[in-house]
C-alpha cells in the first residue's frame, strides 16, 4: 500500500529556507497523480501549499507562490518543498499527500504522518 | 478566515446523529465544485471520509454520508461512537483564488 513520509529540519531560523522531503513507498510517483504539500499552523486548519507532477510541472497556492519551490527526485521516488524567507508565522505541521484525480476537483489520499517545523532564532 | 465556513464545534451523545455544515459561494461549491471531507484525530494526519460530495472510500463506515446543495455541503454522522471524536474538514476548489481550499474545521465531541 502506498505510504508517504515527510522528513527535514524541525527548526529553521527566521529569514532562512525551510526544506522538506516526502518519500513515497509502496508505489511509484509516475503516472497521472499530482503530489501535494499542506501545512497546519498550531491549533488551526489545513492550508494547501501546492502540487507537483512526476514530470516536474508545478502549481502553487497564489498566496505562497512567491516563496515556494517544489521539485521531484525520480531516482529516489520522492518530492521536496522549499519555503523561503520564513517567519514565525510559518511554524506548522507540514504534510504531503497524493492527489487523487476526480471528475471535477481532486482530493487527497493517502497523507504522510506530518512533520513539525518551528521557525525560531 | 477560511473561504469555506464550518461551525467550530458540534456535539452529540453516543448513538445520536450529528451534521456538520460547510458553506461556500458561487466561486467554489456553487461553481460547482465537489466537496471532500476529512477526519483528523488530534496528532494524526487527515483521512478522507467522503469524496466527490457523496462517495465513501472503501473502509469508511456507512454511518458517514455527504450531501451538497447550491453553495453548501453537509457531513452527517449517524450512530455516534466515541471513536468519532475528532476534527472534521471540508475541502473544495475556488476558481477565483485558483486554489484548493479548506473549511476552518469542526471539532466533534461525543458526550
Amino acid at each position: 500500500q502506498l505510504q508517504l513520509q515527510e522528513s527535514g529540519s524541525g527548526l529553521v531560523k527566521p529569514s532562512q529556507t525551510l526544506s522538506l522531503t516526502c518519500a513515497v513507498s509502496g508505489g511509484s510517483m509516475s503516472g497521472a497523480h499530482a503530489w501535494s504539500w499542506f501545512r497546519q499552523r498550531p491549533g488551526k486548519g489545513l492550508e494547501w501549499i501546492g502540487q507537483i507532477y512526476y514530470s516536474g510541472s508545478t502549481y502553487y497556492n497564489p498566496s505562497l507562490k512567491s516563496r515556494v519551490t517544489m521539485s521531484v527526485d525520480r531516482s529516489k521516488n520522492q518530492f521536496s518543498l522549499n519555503l523561503r524567507s520564513v517567519t514565525a508565522a510559518d511554524t506548522a505541521v507540514f504534510y504531503c499527500a497524493r492527489e487523487v484525480a476526480a471528475a471535477v476537483n481532486d482530493w487527497f489520499d493517502p497523507w504522510g504522518q506530518g512533520t513539525l517545523v518551528s521557525v525560531s532564532s | 478566515q477560511s473561504v469555506l465556513t464550518q461551525p467550530p464545534s458540534v456535539s452529540g451523545a453516543p448513538g445520536q446523529r450529528v451534521t456538520i455544515s460547510c458553506s461556500g459561494s458561487s466561486s467554489n461549491i456553487g461553481a460547482p465544485y465537489d466537496v471532500h471531507w476529512y477526519q483528523q484525530v488530534p496528532g494524526t494526519a487527515p483521512k478522507v471520509l467522503i469524496y466527490d460530495s457523496t462517495n465513501r472510500p472503501s473502509g469508511v463506515p456507512d454511518r458517514f454520508s455527504g450531501s451538497k446543495s447550491g453553495t453548501a455541503a453537509s457531513l452527517a454522522i449517524t450512530g455516534l461512537q466515541a471513536e468519532d471524536e475528532a476534527d472534521y474538514y471540508c475541502q473544495s476548489y475556488d476558481r477565483s483564488l485558483n486554489s484548493v481550499i479548506f473549511g476552518g474545521g469542526t471539532q466533534l465531541t461525543v458526550l
